[in-house]
């Protein structure tokens, strides 16, 4: 069964500053998709950026992007220049190529800007 | 396009009572996956649907039930309801399923007393 773990359950920087979020999975899976979502105080879940794991390149999406470390088993999200908006609670998660078409999510990490 | 549509969006039962939780994919989305998020155990996976058929389920008691419908719109639901399944119950939709992102709905908070 897959894992993913998130190591930091609470984080907190300044507006405009840089923040990594940190997240490792387990799987014996070659082939699988490794997502950021976050979830403001609404509870909408929010697609934050997609990775596939075929792909050596990190993903990006304007201040977002990942770094993407298969052999460890890593896969890490970096928010640049950090906006009040930005403030919510971000889950990583893991989902297969193959069979169950289902997202194992991490437990969390609540990220606060402060302004 | 108008996003994943989830109703009611709070509601409040009794234990012993059953509810039924609705799902509006995005437009021509054939996928949809519920989740149950709880702050004790986070979000799990509860089953997904996908050409009105359940293709997978979680690992959740036979109380938990779902359906799907020729428009893809989805249905849950939940009978004899317990205190524990008091959550947040999330609706995502994808376009296929295998190899699509899933996009959720705002949710619908499920409260028993």
């Amino acid at each position: 069964a897959q894992t993913v773990t998130q190591s930091q359950p609470e984080m907190s920087v300044q507006e405009a500053e840089t923040v990594t979020l940190s997240c490792t999975y387990d799987t014996s899976e070659n082939n699988y998709y490794l997502f950021w979502y976050k979830q403001p105080p609404s509870r909408q879940m929010i697609l934050v950026i997609r990775q596939e794991a075929y792909k050596q390149q990190n993903a990006t999406e304007n201040r977002f992007s990942v770094n993407f470390q298969k052999a460890a088993k890593s896969f890490s999200l970096k928010i640049s220049d950090s906006q009040l908006g930005d403030t919510a609670m971000y889950f990583c998660a893991f989902m297969r190529v193959q069979g169950a078409q289902k997202l194992v999510f991490g437990q969390g990490t609540r990220l606060t800007i402060n302004p | 396009k108008a996003g994943v549509t989830q109703t009611p969006r709070y509601l409040i039962k009794t234990r012993g009572q059953q509810v039924t939780l609705s799902c509006s994919p995005i437009s021509g989305h054939r996928s949809v996956s519920w989740y149950q998020q709880t702050p004790g155990q986070g979000l799990q996976f509860l089953f997904e649907y996908f050409s009105e058929t359940q293709r997978n389920k979680g690992n959740f008691p036979g109380r938990f039930s779902g359906r799907q419908f020729s428009n893809s719109r989805s249905e849950m639901n939940v009978s004899t309801l317990e205190l524990g399944d008091s959550a947040l119950y999330l609706c995502a939709s994808s376009l296929a399923g295998a190899e699509e992102t899933q996009y959720f709905g705002p949710g619908t908070r499920l409260l028993v007393l």
